[in-house]
């Protein structure tokens, strides 16, 4: 399979659950990225991977916890969420973080609702 | 900080119509620009770029150019169609505080009618 993969697509959880989203890339790209989009707000980076190192962090709630075990797969671990959580969370790639031309590749995104 | 500001949506258009979604933008270095499309169900996509003042970034039929005096990075396209129907997010990379980042505009939803 090529390109970015996310799973689940579609996640509804309660309050006080834990649950993970997944991106699987295979487009041999080194930089990986978290994004939140929200209806009517911009794209809200969230976390940067370079090399499996995460080299950003917008201020995101210790709610959300990111893992990057290698260059292909990145994890967004997901505990004691609010209900403002809600949106799609979109995962994408790029060839090497810190080239301002380089073009994101994006996964289709993971629509979680939060009870 | 830099940001990004596009027209707010949606736009409706009729078959063949011509296009503008406009876009501008306010960055401290020189920041590649981008117009990013988002059909329905799936992530972002890429649609075109330009790297510096004066580049024109084109595909698909949509062009955009990068003009450095305004600020701007408009997006247009001579004869929609149904198909076009997304939404489109502009959005600018630029080195800031020792790392480079990407920014994106709300998104414009557009409406092609047949």
């Amino acid at each position: 399979e090529t390109g970015v993969t996310q799973t689940p697509r579609h996640l509804v959880m309660g309050m006080t659950n834990k649950k993970s989203l997944k991106c699987e890339q295979h487009l041999g790209h080194n930089a990986m990225y978290w994004y939140k989009q929200s209806a009517k707000k911009p794209l809200e980076l969230m976390f940067v991977y370079s090399l499996e190192e995460r080299v950003e962090n917008n201020s995101v709630p210790s709610r959300f916890s990111p893992e990057c075990p290698n260059s292909s797969h990145l994890f967004l671990h997901l505990h004691t969420l609010q209900p403002e959580d809600s949106a799609l969370y979109l995962c994408a790639s790029s060839g090497r973080a810190g080239s301002g031309a380089n073009v994101l590749t994006f996964g289709a995104g993971s629509r979680l609702t939060v009870l | 900080g830099d940001s990004v500001t596009q027209m707010e949506g949606p736009v409706t258009l009729s078959e063949e119509a011509f296009l503008t979604i406009n876009c501008t933008y306010t960055a401290t270095g020189y920041p590649s620009l981008f117009w990013y499309v988002q059909y329905p169900g799936e992530g972002l996509q890429l649609l075109l770029k330009a790297t510096k003042a004066d580049d024109k970034g084109s595909n698909k039929g949509f062009e955009a150019t990068y003009r450095k005096e305004t600020t701007s990075f408009h997006l247009e396209k001579g004869s929609v169609q149904v198909s076009d129907s997304a939404v489109y997010f502009c959005a600018l990379s630029d080195y800031t505080s020792g790392t480079y980042k990407y920014i994106f505009g709300t998104g414009t939803r557009l409406k092609v009618l047949a």
